[in-house]
């Protein structure tokens, strides 16, 4: 059964560092999300991208964060210059064109020193 | 605004047993309501979903959801509990309402830890 996947499982940077995660979605499937989850509290959107652009982008997104799907396989997720607050576990999915259910990778735990 | 509770941090409940884990969603328009599952070290797992038709939904492992449009709920419930079901259980709503745009964005609850005792 086709599944997202993201590398790294774990990642530690210190304060400062740009980090990029990196996602593979399901092969047929259009639209890709970032989530995340920080320890004990509920998960959050970042951002959603369909058809090479952003679709909408929450807050907390902000310009320290990008995302670029640059090779048709790959979606990642790139944060500039990280702060001790992004730590936190980070999800990415995808969903079909037809189907209202988006499927999540395993996550990225990152903390951030 | 929108948003989604889950009443309950923890539900403990025996093997064997009927087993619920309530939610409860605000939204400006219709909603399509979601389950997942997060095992321990793992991602987020699809559990079953209301989009349309049908108020009781089946879903994956033996669960299921009635949506109760008037009570603005999604409870998930499972008739006979396995220990193996102990895991974190996340209850997601999509705005699908005229003001909702093209946003697929899912908001969140924030967990109801199940907890199956042999």
């Amino acid at each position: 059964e086709p599944e997202v996947t993201q590398t790294p499982s774990h990642q530690v940077t210190q304060m400062g560092q740009e980090v990029i995660l990196r996602c593979v979605p399901i092969s047929n499937h259009l639209y890709f999300y970032w989530y995340r989850q920080i320890l004990g509290q509920k998960v959050e959107f970042l951002v959603s991208f369909y058809n090479n652009e952003i679709s909408e982008k929450s807050e907390i997104f902000d310009d320290q964060f990008s995302v670029e799907r640059p090779d048709g396989s790959n979606f990642t997720l790139k944060i500039r210059s990280t702060k001790l607050e992004d730590s936190a576990m980070y999800f990415c999915a995808s969903q079909g064109e037809r189907l209202e259910t988006q499927y999540f990778g395993p996550g990225t735990r990152l903390l951030v020193l | 605004a929108q948003s989604v509770a889950q009443p309950e941090d923890q539900v403990n409940v025996a093997e064997g047993n009927p087993l619920t884990v309530k939610c409860t969603y605000s939204v400006s328009g219709n909603p399509y309501l979601f389950w997942y599952v997060q095992y321990p070290n793992r991602g987020l797992q699809f559990l079953l979903k209301y989009i349309t038709g049908d108020n009781l939904v089946k879903g994956s492992y033996g669960f299921e959801a009635e949506f109760n449009k008037s009570q603005t709920s999604f409870h998930l419930k499972k008739p006979s509990a396995l220990v193996s079901d102990s895991a974190l259980y996340f209850c997601a709503v999509r705005d699908i309402g005229p003001n909702a745009g093209n946003n697929r964005k899912l908001i969140w609850g924030l967990g109801t830890s199940l907890a199956v005792n042999p």
